[in-house]
């Protein structure tokens, strides 16, 4: 079975700061890949995915991610952090038509 | 494109009653859609999977007379929380697959408060 680690359940970082969310994922196939953020009380947005093109994906709002095979990683990343990023960001994995959703990390930006 | 929507985005229910849940996709068809839970700062749990005319697959665990799924169009699953109670509060969110492989597109949430 697919699954993913969202390495730290809660991120701090400084407005203008780099953002760096880790997720490690576990597939006994080529995965497909996804990372989605939440806001208080809405459902989720997707951000970007991975399905095994590039292994740098470039995102909405300056999120990109890369793909580590070698690593079994997938980490989020945006090189300054926005008041307005502050939010639930969770990684996921594919499994059949089913996504399998990390436990999530929670952004706070420090002004 | 891709926008799912859910009615209502709040409801307020008394212990015992039944609540509806409803799930649109409003610019495509989705042959199956998803519903999850989301305790408090947790992450969202698969109750099941609805697909279009057949019966809803449910996850281990999840109480099928309880919480009974109809994906009766293409646009439209509904939840419906049947004698609900306060261990059924949650945040209830429904996502569809366009047709994309391997996408999902995800309702706002309905906030279910079981009193």
């Amino acid at each position: 079975a697919q699954s993913v680690t969202q390495l730290g359940s809660h991120v701090s970082v400084s407005e203008g700061a780099l953002v760096l969310l880790r997720c490690n994922y576990s597939s006994s196939v080529p995965p497909y890949l996804f990372w989605y953020v939440q806001y208080p009380n809405q459902g989720l947005q997707l951000l970007l995915k991975y399905t095994s093109a590039a292994t740098l994906v470039k995102g909405i709002n300056g999120f990109e991610a890369e793909f580590k095979k070698s690593e079994t990683s997938f980490h989020l990343t945006k090189p300054s952090a926005h008041m307005s990023d502050a939010a639930e960001y969770f990684c996921a994995v594919s499994e059949g038509d089913k996504i399998i959703f990390g436990k999530g990390t929670r952004l706070h930006i420090l002004p | 494109g891709a926008v799912v929507s859910q009615h209502p985005s709040r409801v307020i229910c008394k212990s015992g009653t039944s609540v509806k849940i409803e799930c649109r996709s409003l610019d495509f068809q989705a042959t199956t859609m998803f519903w999850y839970r989301q305790f408090p700062k947790q992450s969202l749990m698969l109750m099941a999977t609805s697909n279009e005319g057949s019966k809803a697959t449910y996850e281990q665990g999840v109480e099928k007379d309880k919480f009974l799924i109809n994906h009766a169009s293409l646009t439209l699953s509904t939840l419906t929380v049947t004698s609900a109670h306060p261990e059924d509060s949650s945040f209830y969110i429904c996502s569809a697959i366009p047709g994309t492989p391997y996408e999902q597109y995800f309702g706002p949430g309905t906030r279910l408060t079981v009193t």
